[in-house]
């Protein structure tokens, strides 16, 4: 079974600083997608940015950026030009590909960012 | 923009009764799912429903709770008779195509069993 591990339950960092949060997972699948969502205090769960794995290139999505590492099968988010608005909860997530039968997004246990001013 | 709305926000019940959580979809999508967080621990599937009928399911999803989209645009997840270790939060998500692969979420229905 797939899993997703987030092994920072909390980070920090300086306003407009870059921040760096880490996310492996286990697949046996080739042909899949990761996510970070965003949780702020609202609670509502935000898409952050996307990576299918067949693509090469890392996802960007303004001062969001992932490093994609499919063989170590890493996948980090990297935000840039820290802001405020940015503390929340960060989840990284999984999904197969479409040949796993699956369409259930498989969660990390989330990353809490601090921003501090 | 359009967004999944769910209620209520908050949802006080006493252990033994039956709860209704509701959402509304975004209007053109085409899967649903709900998705459990208890307090301080990661999001779990609960169960996937495609063209009105339940697509996948996890083990959480035992027979105490039954998926159901009445008219078309109401999605609603129902718990027979609620335990203690029902409280979190549930969060319905809909998506448009699976080929988009991107699942859009409610705020989140808080369930607390009393």
């Amino acid at each position: 079974a797939q899993t997703v591990t987030q092994s920072q339950p909390e980070m920090s960092v300086q306003e407009a600083e870059t921040v760096t949060l880490s996310c492996t997972y286990d697949t046996s699948e080739s042909d899949y997608y990761l996510f970070w969502y965003k949780q702020p205090p609202s609670r509502q769960m935000i898409l952050v940015i996307r990576q299918e794995a067949y693509k090469q290139q890392n996802a960007t999505e303004n001062r969001f950026s992932v490093n994609f590492q499919k063989a170590a099968k890493s996948f980090s988010l990297k935000i840039s030009d820290s802001q405020l608005g940015d503390a929340a909860m960060y989840f990284c997530a999984y999904r197969g590909g479409p040949t796993s039968g699956t369409y259930k997004y498989i969660f990390g246990t989330g990353t809490r960012l601090k921003v501090l001013a | 923009e359009p967004e999944v709305t769910q209620t209520p926000s908050h949802q006080v019940t006493q252990m033994g009764q039956e709860v209704i959580l509701r959402c509304v979809p975004i209007s053109n999508h085409l899967y649903f799912y709900w998705y459990r967080q208890i307090l301080g621990q990661k999001v779990e599937f609960l169960v996937s429903f495609y063209n009105n009928e339940i697509s996948e399911k996890s083990e959480i999803f035992d027979d105490q709770f039954s998926v159901e989209r009445p008219d078309g645009s109401n999605f609603t997840l129902k718990i027979r008779s609620t335990k203690l270790e029902d409280s979190a939060m549930y969060f319905c998500a809909s998506e448009r195509s699976v080929a988009k692969n991107i699942q859009y979420f409610g705020a989140g229905t808080r369930l607390s069993v009393l």
